[in-house]
């Protein structure tokens, strides 16, 4: 099993800010990690896969750097849509999600 | 543009098996490059993959899991679907169906259902 850790669990931020979170496999998955975003009652959507590489229609404000174990989703300026829960996922092995980063509003 | 929409029982007895099926619309569930694949979320917890097929019927399921799923694809129908036998408590959680498009160095979940909630309960 690959598990994957997402850190923070939570953070609080302000529109405007640079927000960063991190995600760490369990050994390595190469450049095989995608990002998504949640909102409430809503299906996740995918901002960024195979590490790096931004999904279509995305805003450029979202990206995301690692490969190997190690990997990081930065928001350039948060703003007012993006407050929301963020999940990595592996598919080197399986598939894995991280248990998720939520981002609030300070 | 693709859309997916789940079906099936809300509500599942201890012991049972859980039926839910997701029916494909604006595509077709045998084009190329495309897996299909069901994930859950229990309230208020994160995301758990349970699997995925493909249009040939070509499986992989969460080890985790794999004693008690079964997933389908009805070709004619444009649809597929997934059993999970001998449900808990534990399996109580939002289904949703997604479409996962496969490529070199690129797996991602591009599309997914609106998500159906399935409560075992008796």
């Amino acid at each position: 099993d690959i598990q994957m850790t997402q850190s923070p669990s939570s953070l609080s931020a302000s529109v405007g800010d640079r927000v960063t979170i991190t995600c760490r496999a369990s050994q390595s998955i190469n450049r095989y990690l995608n990002w998504y975003q949640q909102k409430p009652g809503k299906a996740p959507k995918v901002l960024i896969y195979a590490a790096s590489s931004l999904q279509s229609g995305v805003p450029s404000r979202f990206s995301g750097s690692g490969s190997g174990t190690d990997f990081t989703l930065t928001i350039g300026s948060l703003q007012p849509e993006d407050f929301a829960t963020y999940y990595c996922q592996q598919t080197y092995s399986a598939r894995t999600f991280g248990q998720g980063t939520k981002v609030e509003i300070k | 543009q693709l859309q997916l929409q789940e079906s099936g029982s809300g509500l599942v007895k201890p012991s049972q098996t859980l039926s839910l099926a997701c029916a494909v619309s604006g595509g077709s569930i045998s084009s190329g490059g495309y897996s299909w694949s069901w994930i859950r979320q229990p309230p208020g917890k994160g995301l758990e993959w349970i699997g995925y097929i493909y249009h040939s019927g070509t499986t992989y399921y969460n080890p985790h899991l794999k004693s008690r799923v079964t997933m389908s694809v009805d070709r004619s129908k444009n649809q597929f679907s997934l059993d999970l036998r001998s449900v808990t408590a534990a399996d109580t959680a939002v289904y949703y169906c997604a479409r996962e498009a496969t490529s070199a160095m690129t797996y991602a979940f591009d599309f997914w259902g609106q998500g159906t909630m399935v409560t075992v309960s008796s």
